[in-house]
């Protein structure tokens, strides 16, 4: 049993979409990440969420506590977003299998 | 700030070795976690260390361990090294000086391959 679920596995868009990444949890949380991964390992956290929706550039997270599910949208995409998308929730983190996104131009 | 650093970034290791990794937080910060990623199980939590004590494991047998000096600095070992051992092992940081959730960060991973 996966308590993080993330879909879809794998995306392929052209430059310009608009980008949604789900993640549904099955655990009581206090924060849900998103994280950013490149090839090469470095992994950046983009947002840390408790409630409702934070955005940061082309970047938007929501969250919706009571249907323990949360989004990663990414608008206007571009090719250097192509990335892993990794959702993380818990103390001491259980992680989505993450969203390969390959943006093409 | 300087971030999170971690020696070395690759390693290559026979089995039945063992192995030690490195791993410096950002400075400040007082929490070091600990994270497995391989291409099979994707990322998985290790252990945390807050103040040189382990405040939390993973789902690992006893073959992994790790600590962590007053400095904050941490380390990770692995004995009796396993071809399934191979992965990238990723160190984070986060500062824990407020309750409530807070932000990690991570460092650029060691890459371990076992032959």
């Amino acid at each position: 049993k996966n308590e993080v679920e993330q879909s879809p596995q794998n995306l392929t868009a052209q430059e310009g979409e608009f980008i949604t990444i789900n993640c549904s949890y099955s655990v009581g949380i206090s924060a849900l990440h998103w994280l950013q991964q490149h090839p090469g390992g470095g992994i950046v956290s983009l947002f840390m969420l408790s409630s409702g929706k934070k955005k940061h550039g082309r970047l938007i997270a929501t969250i919706n506590i009571q249907e323990k599910h949360s989004s990663l949208h990414i608008t206007a995409s571009h090719p250097r977003d192509s990335a892993v998308y990794i959702c993380a929730v818990g103390g001491q983190f259980y992680f989505g299998t993450g969203t390969s996104l390959t943006v093409i131009p | 700030k300087a971030g999170v650093t971690q020696t070395p970034r690759y390693l290559i290791k026979t089995r039945g070795q063992q192995v030690t990794l490195s791993c410096s937080p950002i400075s400040g910060h007082r929490s070091v976690s600990w994270y497995q990623q391989t291409p099979g199980q994707g990322l998985q939590f290790l252990f945390e260390y807050f103040s040189e004590t382990q405040r939390n494991k993973g789902n690992f047998p006893g073959r992994f361990s790790g600590r962590q000096f007053s400095n904050s600095r941490s380390e990770m070992n692995v004995s009796t090294l396993e071809l399934g051992d191979s992965a990238l092992y990723l160190c984070a940081s986060s500062y824990l000086g407020r309750p409530g959730p807070y932000e990690q960060y991570f460092g650029p991973g060691t890459r371990l391959t076992v032959t």
